[in-house]
């Protein structure tokens, strides 16, 4: 258990729904961070959110939403979903947002599912 | 920009061989990371290994060490004495002042009994 909880770890919906993943950080993290893995694919960065402020943007579209609550939890929602958006969202999180040398650690990942 | 590039889709290897996965990299920050990350069939992401572009020495972790080569501008995972559980996607990583931690495409590693 790496201490980053993601909800759900599987996820099937409809072309055109939408849906919210979350996830809570390892205890005493301030960063978190959302990545997209398709298929056979690297990681693609998403999001980054520090102390319930977005901190970076990645390759988010305009679909995709994100926010950190003030207990640190974050939740990425996604809406009106294609069948591409089918992937593993992973959630990281790291003790601040600054450090090069800061790495970070992963939850296990929800696998999101479109019909 | 940032670019982390890994040129090897797949390797293979024998049990208890070494082998090294390449990672090459660009930024125009002097400060900056790297990672080398573990992601077998079961998804989650592990991490190995770390190196720091102010360094001095090639960081090792057991069975794992990084080929850094700052003027190069690699960062090669090299694995000792292969196991079978080390069939895994293999993902370099850096993140520097400007950008949070970016991956390259991955390594595909099987090792062969």
């Amino acid at each position: 258990d790496s201490g980053v909880t993601q909800t759900p770890k599987h996820l099937i919906t409809a072309t055109g729904q939408r849906v919210t993943l979350r996830c809570s950080p390892r205890s005493g993290d301030l960063s978190v961070y959302w990545y997209q893995q398709s298929l056979d694919q690297g990681l693609q960065f998403l999001i980054h959110y520090y102390n319930g402020e977005e901190r970076a943007k990645g390759n988010i579209l305009e679909r995709f939403s994100a926010q950190q609550f003030p207990d640190l939890h974050s939740e990425l929602n996604l809406s009106s979903l294609e069948l591409g958006d089918s992937a593993l969202y992973f959630c990281a999180s790291s003790p601040s947002g600054g450090r090069v040398s800061g790495g970070y650690t992963f939850g296990s990942g929800t696998r999101l599912t479109v019909v | 920009a940032q670019k982390i590039t890994q040129t090897q889709p797949g390797m293979f290897v024998q049990e208890k061989e070494a082998v090294t996965l390449d990672c090459t990299y660009d930024t125009s920050d002097p400060s900056y990371g790297l990672f080398w990350y573990k992601q077998p069939s079961s998804g989650e992401m592990i991490f190995l290994i770390y190196q720091g572009s102010y360094d001095q020495q090639n960081a090792t972790e057991g069975r794992y060490s990084l080929n850094f080569q700052k003027a190069r501008k690699s960062a090669n995972l090299v694995i000792s004495a292969s196991q079978l559980g080390d069939s895994a996607m293999y993902f370099c990583a850096m993140r520097d002042n400007n950008n949070d931690m970016r991956f390259g495409a991955g390594t595909r590693l099987t090792v062969k009994p």
